[in-house]
């Protein structure tokens, strides 16, 4: 299974940029990336997903780099609602790209 | 558009009994996910289907559980005989699955409490 490896815990205030970095160093050549959000007594939700390079979306950019052993979560000025667990997958098909490890919990104070 | 719907939202029985979490994938969606959710064990993929047949159930803790998709629009997740240790949130997602990678969608989940 590709393992990835986050930041148990990451602390921001409201307006700042957060990155979370997640490694990954055995990927796969047809591995994507994809990262999904959790909150408190909801289902994940998807974020967004690339393979190599920068992918933005309108409420995240994800920056990879050329190796692609690792990958950065960017949130533009985070806001008290994007205190949520973040969660970081690698793989193609099957249970490869179904694997959650135990996220990065980012807490935005005020 | 309606997400996937799980029911129920909350179940709470004793041990012994038995369990049956529902769920309705995303209309047009060809893969289904169960999975589980502890403070130990994070989120633990349990089985998927894709077009109705289960592809991985590597992930089924035990016999006691046992999953079905008789249709593209539905499945159950059932556990008999319950045991405490299954108290857990429960979660359904689905995704289609033509090319890789597609992101799935999760229900918001059965918190499950085995007395």
């Amino acid at each position: 299974l590709a393992k990835t490896t986050q930041p148990i815990s990451m602390d921001s205030y409201e307006g700042q940029e957060v990155n979370i970095t997640c490694s990954h160093n055995n990927i796969a050549t047809n591995d994507y990336i994809t990262w999904y959000q959790q909150f408190p007594s909801q289902g994940p939700r998807f974020i967004i997903q690339g393979y190599k390079t920068k992918v933005t979306n309108e409420v995240a950019s994800l920056f990879i780099p050329a190796d692609r052993k690792s990958s950065t979560l960017s949130l533009p000025r985070v806001s008290l609602s994007d205190t949520a667990v973040y969660y970081c997958l690698v793989g193609g098909t099957g249970r490869r790209a179904l694997t959650f490890g135990s996220g990065t919990r980012l807490q935005v104070q005020p | 558009d309606a997400g996937v719907i799980q029911s129920p939202r909350h179940e709470v029985t004793e041990m012994g009994q038995e369990v049956t979490l529902r769920c309705k994938p995303i209309s047009g969606h060809n893969s289904l996910f169960w999975y589980r959710q502890t403070m130990m064990r994070g989120l633990e993929l349990l089985i998927y289907f894709n077009n109705n047949v289960p592809i991985d159930d590597s992930g089924m803790p035990e016999d006691r559980f046992s999953a079905k998709m008789p249709n593209a629009s539905f499945s159950t997740l059932k556990i008999q005989p319950s045991e405490p240790r299954d108290s857990a949130v429960y979660f359904c997602a689905s995704s289609w699955t033509g090319n890789d990678n597609q992101p799935q969608h999760f229900g918001d989940g059965t918190r499950l409490s085995i007395l």
